[in-house]
């Protein structure tokens, strides 16, 4: 496609509930990132992936936060029991360069975003 | 740890005057920085960055900001507002160095709202 797409664009969950958001990045991106996006806060880093590698995962704030990229292109990120502390917009990022390549430029989707009732 | 500071959760300019966001970041060595924005509803964007070539970088839409290292500085600045600037306005790090991904750290964000 022409740019980042995730999915769905919004989700609402009721506490303790399972959910997976989904990102495809542009084809041929080896990079690929996920941020949240707290009301009126800037986007917060999650985890890397370069290709199918999890090189990075620093940012996931608990265990029930799990993301896969298995076949190196469209990536999950799964959060199981949810709370309403993880409330927030869910944004991808995808980018050309490897690892270490920091001017490179990102292209973002236009996120998710999860409401915990 | 690397980190930004944008002053200013709330910048209402005029349309036609200029446009100054400012944004410090925290770093003994001088990281890349990157301005972005974000329409409503929208991803983010990239409006223009920092690699260590010319401290004056220009962007899209008008708009360049001044690396200025004695200050840890890098205000974005546009001579003439318009309507459609309007938006949410992102600073944002990275850390020079081999070995790390190219994560980017943001700041708070601003919000610019252009009066007619």
């Amino acid at each position: 496609g022409a740019g980042v797409s995730q999915s769905p664009r919004y989700k609402v969950a009721k506490r303790g509930q399972d959910v997976a958001l989904r990102c495809d990045p542009i084809s041929g991106h080896v990079s690929l990132f996920w941020y949240q996006q707290a009301l009126g806060q800037g986007p917060e880093f999650l985890t890397y992936f370069q290709n199918e590698a999890q090189l990075d995962k620093s940012g996931l704030p608990s265990d029930r936060f799990f993301a896969e990229r298995p076949e190196g292109s469209v990536s999950t990120l799964k959060i199981q029991r949810t709370q309403q502390e993880d409330s927030a917009v869910y944004l991808c990022a995808s980018s050309l360069a490897q690892r270490g390549a920091t001017n490179e430029k990102l292209f973002f989707g236009s996120g998710t975003q999860l409401s915990v009732l | 740890a690397q980190s930004v500071t944008q002053l200013g959760s709330h910048v209402s300019v005029s349309e036609g005057a200029l446009v100054l966001l400012r944004c410090n970041y925290s770093s003994s060595v001088p990281p890349y920085l990157f301005w972005y924005v974000q329409y409503p509803n929208q991803g983010l964007q990239l409006l223009l960055k920092y690699t260590s070539a010319a401290t004056l970088v220009k962007g899209i839409n008008g708009f360049e900001a001044e690396f200025k290292k004695s200050e840890t500085s890098f205000h974005l600045t546009k001579p003439s507002a318009h309507m459609s600037d309007a938006a949410e306005y992102f600073c944002a790090v990275t850390p020079r160095g081999g070995g790390a991904t190219n994560k980017l750290i943001f700041g708070t964000g601003t919000l610019l709202a252009v009066q007619p």
